[in-house]
């Protein structure tokens, strides 16, 4: 089973500052099976980012994946107001056939 | 437009049985896989299982496997999760997710707002 390890947990940032998410998988995976998604308070999760680098529908330019083997980041350029939430990194493929990161949590310094 | 609606929140008590459901609208719903996710109070997304509406194909994380039954119904676009007998540990949200992507991969592209599971005695 391939685990998912996010890091930070917390992230304390200010409005304007770059924001660098690490997500490091127990073993290799391609990266056209990593996903990324931003969840909101009381809100359901959003596809941000699908094959570990493309922007999913409506997504702001500011977000971008990267990464391959083990290792993926996603990027904030510059962090905007409504950027503050929790971060989900997913691989699909292993079994299970989806798994989950335990999130970065993206708060206002 | 696509859309996943489910359906209302449940309040339910141990030993009680449940479905919940998931409709999908905008989009043809035999094609695309529908994936349900838990996220307990306060806690991260699990992947429980998964279905393709056109056949019936389903999968099952292990963790899952057993506890759970996803079915859906392609005459009217609609996935559901069941419980035959919940437990105190079942509380907590549930969403429903399409399964976009190509032939080498499924990605969770559209969720439903999610349906809250509530079980208490």
């Amino acid at each position: 089973e391939i685990v998912l390890t996010q890091s930070p947990g917390t992230l304390s940032l200010s409005p304007g500052e770059r924001a660098t998410l690490s997500c490091r998988a127990s073993q290799s995976i391609s990266s056209i099976y990593v996903a990324w998604f931003q969840q909101k308070p009381g809100q359901a999760p959003r596809l941000l980012i699908y094959g570990a680098s493309s922007r999913a529908t409506g997504i702001p330019d500011r977000f971008s994946g990267s990464g391959s083997g083990t290792d993926f980041t996603l990027t904030i350029s510059r962090l905007e107001p409504e950027d503050f939430a929790v971060y989900y990194c997913q691989q699909y493929g292993s079994s299970p056939l989806f798994t989950f990161g335990p999130g970065t949590k993206v708060d206002m310094k | 437009e696509v859309q996943l609606v489910q359906s209302a929140a449940e309040v339910k008590k141990p030993g009680e049985s449940l479905k919940i459901s998931c409709k999908g609208s905008g989009y043809k719903f035999s094609n695309y896989w529908i994936g349900w996710v838990r996220q307990m109070p306060g806690k991260g997304l699990e992947w429980m299982g998964i279905i393709y509406p056109a056949n019936s194909d389903s999968r099952y994380s292990p963790s899952f496997q057993d506890q759970v039954t996803i079915s859906a119904d392609k005459s009217i676009s609609t996935a559901y999760l069941q419980w035959s007998s919940l437990k105190a540990s079942d509380t907590g949200m549930y969403y429903c997710a399409r399964g976009g992507g190509d032939k080498r991969t499924i990605v969770l592209d559209y969720w439903g707002q999610g349906t809250l599971v509530a079980v208490s005695s």
